[in-house]
């Protein structure tokens, strides 16, 4: 059974870049959530998505954007890049049910250099 | 201050001791309360999930709640060195919003 699939695995981009990452959830779960997680540091929310529809959203400035697809895979784009975007960027599915089923499960990561 | 607090160590134990990992938060609206482990490069996996508080354990792992500390724990008994990763807290409010809060994680080294 696959678990959580992100892509690209790693990433260079140069300052002012556009990047598009991208993430398939569990089969079955409905809820895809993004965080950034810098080297030494736990992760931070970015975004929740639920049904296709944005359910919650941490403090990050809008050049970050995400979406889910009919199918709950889901994208994350952030643009302008910035040297501190440089992070992993972690993809975690849920079923999304209930907060007694939203245990969340994570994908690898996809880790972005900005140059 | 932070919500969630959790000392980043590294701390570094023989093989086989008993292992104690901590976090403490400020927050009485947390119920759920999750261990993550985290090998180096690789995404966090879940470990124990609990709710509310009380004692859970599952194999060599065991997580203890106390609310009313607001304080959590995981112990790891006959440490061994694949248990060397990072172990992260994280956990959710009641209500709406599932977004995950989380500490710092603690770097731990089981040395053979």
């Amino acid at each position: 059974d696959a678990g959580v699939t992100q892509s690209p695995t790693h990433l260079i981009k140069t300052r002012g870049q556009h990047v598009t990452l991208r993430c398939s959830p569990i089969s079955g779960h409905k809820s895809v959530s993004w965080y950034q997680q810098v080297l030494g540091q736990g992760p931070q929310f970015i975004f929740q998505y639920y049904e296709k529809e944005e359910r919650g959203r941490g403090n990050f400035p809008d050049r970050f954007s995400a979406r889910q697809f009919p199918n709950y895979s889901s994208e994350l784009n952030v643009n302008a890049l910035l040297l501190g975007d440089s992070a992993l960027y972690l993809c975690a599915s849920s079923h999304g049910g209930g907060i007694s089923t939203d245990t969340q499960y994570f994908g690898p990561g996809t880790r972005l250099t900005v140059l | 201050q932070k919500e969630v607090e959790q000392d980043p160590g590294p701390l570094s134990v023989p093989e086989g001791a008993i292992v104690s990992l901590n976090c403490t938060y400020s927050n009485s609206a947390f119920q759920y309360f999750m261990w993550y482990r985290q090998y180096s490069r690789k995404g966090p996996e879940l470990l124990m999930y609990t709710y509310s508080s009380g004692n859970k354990e599952d194999g060599r792992f065991t997580a203890q709640v106390d609310k009313s500390s607001k304080y959590i724990s995981l112990f790891i008994r006959d440490s061994q060195p694949s248990d060397s990763a990072t172990y992260l807290c994280a956990m959710i409010k009641s209500g709406n919003n599932r977004k995950l809060i989380w500490g710092l994680g603690t770097s731990l080294a089981v040395n053979p």
